[in-house]
């Protein structure tokens, strides 16, 4: 197992809600990725944290914010959401420096089923 | 634009049989390649990668994979296969054009394993 946590475990919101996710970074590692995986499909890139300030953002609307903690725990936070917002939610920490060999480590994820 | 590919949805191997689970990829520059397993309801976990050196790259629980730079492929391998490596195996690219760990994924390989 990893050192990455993550909660809730799973979570039921209604469309058009707000949620907020957490995740609990492996210790040492300043740099954290979360990815939203759909059934049947592979992870895909939403955003990235490092040292408290996204540095690389993929095709995600602005709905989709998150923050970095200076404990290097971080939160994703999705405003109105939508059906298709349904998906496992994985957290991944990474130490990213001169030396690193970029090997991220990925959480349990969070369920989140939108109705 | 980084991807990978992962063309099998699903591949079957008797126990104790070799097994590969194929990827190909497309990147800008020398690629930083990664497998995961996925087990039910849990996140990835790393089961190894290639970054430089070696095109043969061993990893966890026995697994290898082949960096071919030609074919452009990094096909992951086992010589003899268990029951318990039945999961969602999952092959990443590393983005190397900006500098921040985001990974490209596939879109996985169920893996099935029967006594």
């Amino acid at each position: 197992e990893t050192g990455v946590t993550q909660s809730p475990t799973h979570l039921i919101k209604t469309r058009g809600q707000q949620v907020t996710l957490r995740c609990s970074s492996q210790s040492g590692h300043n740099t954290v990725s979360w990815y939203q995986q759909a059934l049947g499909q592979g992870p895909q890139f939403i955003f990235q944290y490092y040292r408290e300030e996204e540095n690389g953002r993929g095709n995600f609307p602005p709905r989709f914010s998150g923050l970095q903690f200076p404990n290097y725990s971080s939160e994703l936070n999705v405003n109105a959401l939508e059906l298709d917002d349904s998906a496992l939610y994985l957290c991944a920490s990474s130490l990213v420096d001169a030396s690193s060999s970029y090997e991220q480590y990925f959480g349990p994820g969070t369920r989140l089923t939108v109705t | 634009a980084q991807s990978v590919a992962q063309p099998e949805d699903q591949v079957n191997v008797a126990e104790g049989n070799p097994l590969t689970v194929k990827c190909t990829y497309s990147v800008s520059g020398n690629p930083y390649l990664f497998w995961y397993v996925q087990y039910p309801n849990r996140g990835l976990q790393f089961l190894l990668k290639y970054i430089t050196g070696d095109n043969l790259v061993k990893g966890s629980y026995g697994f290898e994979a082949e960096f071919n730079k030609s074919q452009t492929s990094f096909h992951l391998k086992k010589p003899s296969a268990l029951v318990s490596d039945s999961a969602l195996y999952f092959c990443a690219v590393r983005d190397m054009v900006n500098n921040f760990n985001k990974f490209y994924f596939g879109s996985g390989t169920k893996l099935n394993v029967k006594p």
